[in-house]
């Protein structure tokens, strides 16, 4: 399979602490992207990074790139309750999305 | 904008029936995708379109069949549903390549 693989598989911290969830995979990718899913929901697009980048922020999202090491990290700093979810990475190749298992992120008020 | 509109949100099957599950976008998107979540599986690809007329196959293509109807619509059938058919099936629509993916809210489908 080249699905994406997220660790760790789930989650739990407290209010104000900050969140990193990681993500492997086995191919060469044109892009990286985040996602987040509620409960019962559709999946909802967080970040893209290209495969020629190596850092991207938006807002409290902060995503890393390393294509060396076919692997990504998502940091949400400064949690909140809201950010309870799960988080899904999707490499990107060819026309296809290869989407993993997720982490699912609990966040204590 | 509605975005990707998927109807419908529930359905409930015997064994051996036959549906269409139908996918909607509003943003002119050329590519489409249909996938299916079960607990501890992710999203698998069923299948995708990249532009109007062509469809490809993913990872689990067995047992379904689509449509591209035109750039709006793609639609998924279950010609003899079973019960492993059972699970959350999204559509998902992208507009340019390299950029990210629309869902729809889904449909859980059961087949019993």
């Amino acid at each position: 399979s080249q699905q994406g693989e997220e660790d760790p598989q789930a989650l739990s911290i407290q209010e104000g602490e900050n969140a990193t969830m990681n993500c492997s995979y086995k191919t060469s990718i044109n892009n990286l992207q985040w996602y987040r899913q509620n409960s019962g929901r559709g999946l909802v697009h967080l970040i893209l990074i290209r495969s020629n980048e190596r850092e991207k922020h938006s807002g409290r999202l902060r995503v890393t790139l390393d294509t060396s090491k076919k692997s990504s990290s998502l940091l949400i700093t400064a949690s909140r309750a809201a950010d309870t979810a799960s988080y899904f990475c999707a490499p990107f190749t060819g026309n296809q999305f290869y989407f993993g298992t997720g982490t699912s992120l609990t966040v204590i008020p | 904008n509605a975005g990707v509109t998927q109807t419908p949100k529930f359905q409930v099957l015997k064994t051996g029936q036959s549906m269409t599950l139908q996918c909607a976008q509003d943003m002119n998107h050329n590519s489409m995708y249909w996938y299916r979540q079960d607990p501890g599986m992710g999203l698998r690809l069923i299948y995708y379109s990249a532009s109007e007329g062509t469809t490809d196959k993913g990872e689990v293509p067995n047992g379904y069949n689509v449509s591209r109807l035109n750039k709006r619509e793609f639609s998924l059938r279950l010609e003899s549903a079973a019960p492993s058919q059972t699970s959350v099936y999204f559509c998902a629509s992208m507009g340019q390549y390299n950029s990210p993916l629309h869902f729809g809210n889904g449909t859980r489908l059961t087949v019993t």
